[in-house]
């Protein structure tokens, strides 16, 4: 089962340009994370923020969570053409050994 | 960081017969592994919970006979697809976490299986 949407499904933007994904969830949860994934490949971990975060930061990587809203955001500044990827946001609920479920997702397609 | 891999990466059978994906945590022992789907152009959809020693518990819609899961070590978790059919053709991926840690989880790089 898939925990939440992300939004916009698809975007598309020029190099230099910052891009913004939203991720909303249904359930309490312990973290929020997000993931890359190339075209065909496996996941690469981005950024994982704790429930108790509002803020997390790296590199030209920035994430909020407002858990009151039950959303995050996924910011990357400065976007490359080695952006270009699908981006998915997972969360883990409060109970060890559970699985982390993912939302659907947001392909991003950055051009030079 | 912890490494988890898959194997084999890629694999193509003809329909009927029975595909076997091993997931391994190469450095760490992981009580836990998940193993998920992914078919084209959508997200991750789990597929079943494994624990080390005991049966795999499986998402709802995921028929058990047919994706057999077995988690003999803390090390390696294994699904087979029994009489694949070209319907089951997907991107499989597994993940371990470690003991008593569910804040991270390790990713496989993936099964690409094609079922002709």
């Amino acid at each position: 089962s898939q925990q939440g949407e992300e939004d916009p499904q698809a975007l598309s933007i020029q190099e230099g340009e910052n891009a913004t994904m939203n991720c909303s969830y249904k359930t309490s949860i312990n973290n929020l994370q997000w993931y890359r994934q190339n075209s065909g490949r496996g996941l690469v971990h981005l950024i994982l923020i704790r429930s108790n975060e509002r803020e997390k930061h790296s590199g030209r990587l920035r994430v909020t969570l407002d858990t009151s809203k039950k959303s995050s955001s996924l910011l990357i500044t400065a976007s490359r053409a080695a952006d270009t990827a699908s981006y998915f946001c997972a969360t883990a609920r409060n109970q060890a050994g559970t699985a982390l479920i993912f939302g659907k997702g947001t392909t991003l397609s950055v051009s030079s | 960081g912890a490494v988890v891999s898959q194997h084999p990466s890629w694999v193509i059978c003809k329909s009927g017969t029975s595909v076997k994906i091993e997931c391994r945590s190469l450095d760490f022992q992981a009580t836990t592994m998940f193993w998920y789907r992914q078919f084209p152009k959508q997200s991750l959809m789990l597929m079943a919970t494994s624990n080390e020693g005991s049966k795999a518990t499986y998402e709802q819609g995921v028929e058990k006979d047919k994706f057999l899961i077995n988690h003999a070590s803390l090390t390696l978790s294994t699904l087979t697809v029994t009489s694949a059919h070209p319907e089951d053709s997907s991107f499989y991926i597994c993940s371990a976490s470690f003991p008593g840690d569910y804040n991270e989880q390790f990713f496989g790089p993936g099964t690409r299986l094609t079922v002709l």
